[in-house]
């Protein structure tokens, strides 16, 4: 069953610390993204990888930072540069052509 | 830049109604566009995607339209039931591969069907 799994679900954070969420896909895709979601809010671009070992920065890229390793894995890394951390956190992959964004559940990550 | 906008923000209606949520984007120049649904604390389900050259497309009870010169884009819910109580979502995907074709989202109509 083809997919984006995201982890973990839930993700605290202490002052000054690093945390890294999971994104993993079995969809063959090349493009893989990560969005911030706010309340009320727009999902807003973080990072993107159109390919392997390439990633580029989104809108809103300060205080995070990805890797792009496998074509199945994106992981995102909240650094304590990150000021303002607490959101749910959506990662995407897009096939080629028209094919629609898939995404995965999600993780909130909050301060403790 | 693109902004999408999406109106209303929350709709509320009895169950059986049929109701349209709307989605404007200001650059017409687009690719292709997308209706999520998300449902509380949940991701994004894809609904309907219509391509630039395409006028609608529908899937069950759902029907989506886009007017690519006037820059909108109309999503029917037919017969509405209380499991359509959701967030939908429009989002616009442009044809440069500026931001790597990701996807530019409005804020969402929050929709509640009561029984």
């Amino acid at each position: 069953d083809g997919g984006i799994t995201q982890s973990p679900k839930y993700l605290f954070r202490k002052e000054g610390q690093n945390v890294t969420l999971s994104c993993e896909q079995n969809l063959n895709h090349d493009a893989m993204y990560w969005y911030r979601q706010d309340p009320g809010q727009g999902l807003r671009l973080i990072y993107y990888s159109q390919i392997v070992n390439d990633f580029q920065k989104g809108d809103i890229a300060e205080g995070y930072s990805v890797s792009r390793e496998k074509k199945e894995s994106f992981p995102l890394t909240v650094t304590s540069a990150q000021k303002n951390p607490t959101a749910f956190y959506l990662c995407a992959s897009r096939g080629r052509g028209h094919q629609p964004q898939h995404f995965g559940d999600g993780t909130r990550l909050s301060i403790l | 830049k693109q902004e999408v906008t999406q109106i209303p923000a929350a709709l509320s209606v009895p169950e059986g109604e049929n109701l349209v949520l709307n989605c404007s984007f200001t650059d017409s120049a687009i690719y292709n566009l997308q209706w999520f649904r998300q449902d509380p604390g949940k991701g994004l389900t894809s609904l309907l995607l219509i391509q630039s050259s395409q006028r609608e497309q529908t899937s069950g009870r759902l029907n989506a339209s886009l007017d690519k010169s006037s820059g909108r884009s109309t999503l029917y819910i037919a017969a509405s039931q209380p499991g359509d109580s959701a967030t939908y979502l429009c989002a616009v995907r442009m044809p440069s591969s500026n931001s790597g074709y990701a996807l530019n989202f409005g804020k969402g109509t929050s929709l509640l069907v009561t029984p």
